[in-house]
C-alpha cells in the first residue's frame, strides 16, 4: 500500500481556488486515488476518487498526471465552510484482497474571510 | 455522513468495565471496516469484516479487543476491561464490496472516553 505525503496545513481566503498536492511515489498499477474530507467531531466524508488524467465532480476536481506519482485536489471557490482537514489515499481491494486504508494526518486547510 | 449509523455517539467507561459500540452500514452494503482516530491524528485501520466473517484483523490490538458483524444486525466493536489509552474516536465505514474501487462511507463515530 502506497504511502502519501500532503502538506500539513495551508490557508486561504474565500473565495479563492485551493490546490492540495499529494505526493504518492509507490503507487501501484492497480491503486486509485481517493480523496476525503473531515470536520471535527464528524467522519471522513467522500469527496473524490480517480485513476488518471482529470476527474471533476459537483464539489472538486482531481488532476492526476501521467506517471500518477502525485495527485491535486482543486476546490474551486471555497468558502468558510470548506474549513477541514483533508486526506489523501491510495488503495486497491482486489490486488491486495483488502480495502485497508491508510490515512496520513492530512492537510488542515484554514479558510480566511 | 448519512447512511452509515453509529452508536452511541459518546461513551464512558471506567477503567475495568466493557465498552460495545455499534455499526448499522449503509444499505446494500456488506463490507464493514473500523478505524481508531486519537486527537490530531489520522485515522488508523484496525478490523475488515464482512457478514458472518472477519477477513483482516492486522490493525486489532492483540488482546482485550474483538469485532464481529454478525448475519443479522450491526457489526459490534467490543473492548474489554477498557483502559485509560483506550479513549479515542472509533470510526466505522462500510462499502458495497462487488464493486471495484468502490470507496468507503463512513459513520460520524464513537467518542470513547475512559475515567
Amino acid at each position: 500500500l502506497a504511502k502519501t505525503t500532503q502538506p500539513i496545513s495551508m490557508d486561504s481566503y474565500e473565495g479563492q481556488e485551493v490546490n492540495i498536492t499529494c505526493s504518492h511515489n509507490n503507487i501501484a498499477t492497480n491503486d486509485y486515488i481517493t480523496w476525503y474530507q473531515q470536520f471535527p467531531s464528524q467522519g471522513p466524508r467522500f469527496i473524490i476518487q480517480g485513476y488518471k488524467t482529470k476527474v471533476t465532480n459537483e464539489v472538486a476536481s482531481l488532476f492526476i498526471p501521467a506517471d500518477r506519482k502525485s495527485s491535486t485536489l482543486s476546490l474551486p471557490r471555497v468558502s468558510l465552510s470548506d474549513t477541514a482537514v483533508y486526506y489523501c489515499l491510495v488503495g486497491d481491494i482486489w490486488t491486495s484482497g483488502t480495502y485497508k486504508y491508510i490515512f496520513g494526518t492530512g492537510t488542515r486547510l484554514k479558510v480566511l474571510a | 455522513n448519512a447512511g452509515v449509523m453509529q452508536n452511541p455517539r459518546h461513551l464512558v467507561r471506567r477503567r475495568g468495565q466493557e465498552a460495545r459500540l455499534r455499526c448499522s452500514p449503509m444499505k446494500g452494503h456488506s463490507h464493514v471496516y473500523w478505524y481508531r482516530q486519537l486527537p490530531e491524528e489520522g485515522l488508523k485501520f484496525m478490523v475488515y469484516l464482512q457478514k458472518e466473517n472477519i477477513i483482516d484483523e492486522s490493525g486489532m490490538p492483540k488482546e482485550r479487543f474483538s469485532a464481529e458483524f454478525p448475519k443479522e444486525g450491526p457489526s459490534i466493536l467490543r473492548i474489554q476491561q477498557v483502559v485509560r489509552g483506550d479513549s479515542a474516536a472509533y470510526f466505522c465505514a462500510s462499502s458495497p464490496g462487488d464493486r471495484e474501487n468502490q470507496p468507503q462511507h463512513f459513520g460520524d463515530g464513537t467518542r470513547l472516553s475512559i475515567l
